[in-house]
Formats: C-alpha cells, structure tokens, sequence
C-alpha cells in the first residue's frame, strides 16, 4: 500500500461543468503525477509536480490545471467539463530520485463521466 | 511527440502456453520500465531496465531491454490464470521529462 487516496472514486458530471480530483498521499514524496487511462491510448500523463507550487505540463494538458499548495495534496480540476475528458483518472506518486528513475505507485482511479 | 508502440494489442492463450509483448521506440530510451494491470485494477510496477541488453527475471517473466535501447520485451512461460490482466511498457527518453506508456497488450489465459 502507497499510501495514495483518490477521490472521488466515480463521479458523472455534465459538459460545461467544473470539476476537480484529489489525491492524497501519506508518506510526502516529492513527486506526484496524473494521468488519464483511454482504450487505445494507454496511459497518457497530464500534469505533473516536483515539489509543493512546482508544476509542469505532461503531454495532454489541456483543458486541465493542476494545484498542490500541500506536499500531500495534488488536485486536478477541468474548469469545463468535455465529452473528450471521459476517462479513468490515475494518480502516482513516486518514492526515488528524479522523474526517470523511481517506479510509479499508482492510486485506485478516479471514474468520471461527462454527458 | 514521442512514441512508445506496444504489441500485440491482444493475446489468448491457452494456461500452460508462452506470452511475449514487445515494445518498440523510433529513438533511444534511457530507460523502460514494464507494469502490470488487472481487470478493474490499476498499474503496479514490475521491473526497471536501464542497461543496453540488460536481461531481468522474475519466476516465469523475463525481461529484455534491446542493444541499441529502441526496443524491449516481456516473456512469460507457462502461463497461469493469475498473468491474466494487461502489460505496460513505460519508456523515458534522454532529456525528456515523462514516461510514455506503450498502449498496453491485454492478456487472457484459457483455463
């Protein structure tokens, strides 16, 4: 166990609408990530943090922003929720040395459902 | 953008049966690392490969990071109904910084 919480674990929403994920870690390691899960694609980072207010784009960043004003606490909040953005939401942490080197422990997921 | 391409997408085999999936990059990696997911579940990390081919074990799982550091592979022998779930390479380029997720091969073993 990683100590990883994600929250909230399913959530349906409407287009246009706000939304924001929560991960939560227990054991203050540096660097967080999130990530999106679609069939065919694999898993594709969106933002990422190396530090508390120390944030970089991942490869799918937009429409997302990022906020960690906490060392335990990385949210992801899509101001306007899209069709598009129907996904599983992955959280990581990882334990060692810079963005190459350690393994990612993942969080459960977060469902969310845009209609 | 960088690419990491992951085959084959599918695989059913008969329990008992050998599963490979390989990965492939146009560019050289530093690094590639393989996770395993399972239905409903999420990515848990297998293995970290860094050296030009490096070869890794693990029980029946072997692991093998290519010469030139463009492609690697993941072996299972003998498969048993607890492999079922799908295999991830994750490849880190020099320089770059992210892992790129391969799309995944799915595999169902036959009881």
């Amino acid at each position: 166990d990683a100590g990883i919480t994600q929250s909230p674990r399913h959530k349906v929403t409407e287009t246009g609408t706000p939304v924001t994920l929560r991960c939560h870690q227990t054991e203050n390691h540096r660097y967080m990530y999130w990530y999106r899960q679609d069939p065919g694609h694999g898993l594709r980072l969106i933002h990422y943090s190396y530090g508390v207010k120390d944030t970089d784009k991942g490869e799918v960043s937009d429409g997302y922003s990022v906020s960690r004003s906490k060392t335990e606490d990385f949210l992801l909040t899509l101001e306007s929720a899209t069709s598009s953005q129907t996904s599983v939401y992955f959280c990581a942490i990882s334990y060692t040395g810079g963005l190459n080197t350690g393994e990612l422990f993942f969080g459960e997921g977060s469902r969310l459902t845009v209609l | 953008g960088q690419q990491v391409m992951q085959i084959p997408q599918y695989q059913h085999v008969q329990e008992g049966e050998d599963f490979t999936t390989y990965c492939n990059s146009s560019t050289t990696l530093s690094n590639i690392q393989w996770y395993k997911q399972r239905p409903g579940g999420h990515p848990v990390f297998l293995i970290q490969l860094v050296k030009s081919g490096e070869v890794k074990k693990q029980k029946r799982l072997t692991f093998q990071f290519g010469e030139a550091k463009k492609n690697s592979s993941l072996h299972i022998t003998a498969t048993q109904t607890t492999d079922v779930g799908t295999y991830f390479c994750a490849g880190f380029y020099p320089g770059g910084n992210q892992f790129y997720f391969g799309t995944g091969t799915s595999l169902t073993v036959i009881p």
